[in-house]
């Protein structure tokens, strides 16, 4: 049982938005900044946000984020193929003093 | 160009004991955050550990505290994680990351620790 929830699959077909949820609580995701991780098949996680809301050079902008209270949200926009991949959010979490993953989301392009 | 190398995984029976390395290159250790994170077979990403640039700070999950160590050698810019008293459930691959919430964040590629009998 993860600390952070996310639905556990998402899809939409090429070219159409999908976003991803992630919910925690005041200790975590309430309190500190959310990044979120997108991991191809059979390679390392990579960040594409951190900060809530800001893209690390590279990320192109159809990877899009928010966060109000305890939720937090990636939006990726012109869905491709390539972006099928499991997505994490993570941050800090201050009760625990211990990062904190969500269970991940599996993305599919129809 | 940013690399780092995990190695030291490998087959271990319950109980026993395994030390991960992860050396990095094309960057200076010594100005990051640097984080152990695993990932069980089929299972999603489980933060492990965590340490700051002069190990003045260091963090665990419940799970491996009293049983895990991670440590720094600046000088050799390289991390590692003592890994004892090892369980089925340790099975995993570990990524060391530098930087882990950070617009600069970087992962090694794994290595892979197997506990068993």
């Amino acid at each position: 049982q993860s600390v952070l929830t996310q639905p556990p699959s998402v899809s939409a077909a090429p070219g159409q938005k999908v976003t991803i949820s992630c919910s925690g609580s005041s200790f975590n995701i309430g309190g500190n900044s959310v990044s979120w991780y997108q991991q191809l098949p059979g390679t390392a996680p990579k960040i594409v946000i951190y900060d809530n809301d800001k893209r690390p050079s590279g990320i192109p902008d159809r990877f899009s984020a928010s966060k109000s209270g305890t939720t937090a949200t990636l939006g990726i926009s012109g869905l491709q193929a390539g972006d099928e991949a499991d997505y994490y959010c993570g941050t800090w979490d201050n009760k625990l003093s211990a990062g904190v993953f969500g269970g991940g989301s599996k993305l599919t392009v129809l | 160009e940013a690399q780092l190398v995990e190695s030291g995984g490998g087959l271990v029976q319950p109980g026993g004991s395994l030390r991960l390395s992860c050396v990095a290159s094309g960057f200076s250790l010594s100005s990051y955050w640097m984080t152990w994170v695993r990932q069980g077979p089929g299972k999603g990403l489980e933060w492990v550990a965590n340490i700051n640039e002069d190990a003045s700070k260091i963090y665990y999950v419940d799970s491996v505290k009293g049983r895990f160590t991670i440590s720094r050698d600046n000088a050799k810019n390289s991390l590692y994680l003592q890994m004892n008293s090892l369980r089925d459930e340790d099975t995993a691959v570990y990524y060391c990351s530098r930087g882990i919430y950070s617009s600069t964040s970087y992962w090694g590629q794994g290595t892979l620790v197997t506990v068993s009998s």
